[in-house]
């Protein structure tokens, strides 16, 4: 198996503009997970879906954060408009809830800078 | 509020030594607790993981110890190796309900050949 897959890898931007990050999960996995690093907070849960639904975005940080999954195989984090505050790196994680659904497969993350 | 905790941001161990990454939390109802292991550039992979129905688990060179009273848990690497540098974070949830982990801020652990 390929593996959570991220991109893209690095984003540079400028403030305002709008950036979409992009995931697509291990095939058969039907959680997935974006979360948000930074060195004062760690790993922070930003939203999580259940079968395409999303059942958790109180970690959403503010109205500019949205995020979709319109497939099993395909979630998609946008900000719009960015700040240099967003700068982080974003992971992506799925998992197969009911088994071993703790152990989240992440991706290899999206550096975002946002200058 | 961070409800998992690691309040050593670094730790520097010589090779064959033994490592020892701690992680306190806040909310009793967490009942299952991780171990992540991060390199650069890579996402975080697990490691090792407790149920709280257990106070260790051992998986090989690493030992996760869970004391519930003090609401903390510890990692153990032994003999440590210069292939295990790399940033470990704790992790905890509750087996039942929502199956999001919370994470702590990260432990980077260099291994001194």
């Amino acid at each position: 198996d390929a593996g959570v897959i991220q991109s893209p890898r690095h984003e540079v931007t400028e403030m305002g503009q709008e950036v979409t990050l992009r995931c697509k999960p291990i095939s058969g996995h039907n959680s997935l997970f974006w979360y948000r690093q930074t060195m004062m907070r760690g790993l922070e849960l930003l939203i999580y879906f259940n079968n395409n639904v999303p059942i958790d975005d109180s970690g959403m940080p503010e109205d500019r954060f949205s995020a979709k999954m319109p497939n099993a195989s395909f979630s998609t984090l946008k900000i719009q408009p960015s700040e240099p505050r967003d700068s982080a790196v974003y992971f992506c994680a799925s998992s197969l809830w009911g088994t071993d659904n703790e152990k989240l497969f992440f991706g290899s993350g999206t550096q975002l800078s946002v200058l | 509020d961070q409800q998992v905790k690691q309040n050593s941001p670094s730790l520097s161990v010589q090779e064959g030594r033994i490592s020892i990454l701690n992680c306190d939390y806040t909310n009793s109802m967490f009942d299952y607790f991780l171990w992540y292991k991060k390199y650069p550039a890579e996402g975080p992979t697990f490691l090792i993981s407790i149920s709280s129905i257990k106070d260790k688990n051992e998986d090989g060179r690493f030992t996760v110890f869970l004391n519930k009273s003090a609401k903390h848990l510890s990692l153990h690497i032994v003999p440590s190796q210069p292939g295990d540098s790399a940033v470990y974070f704790c992790a905890a949830s509750r087996l039942t309900g929502a199956n999001n982990l919370f994470f702590g801020t990260g432990t980077r652990l260099t291994v001194i050949p």
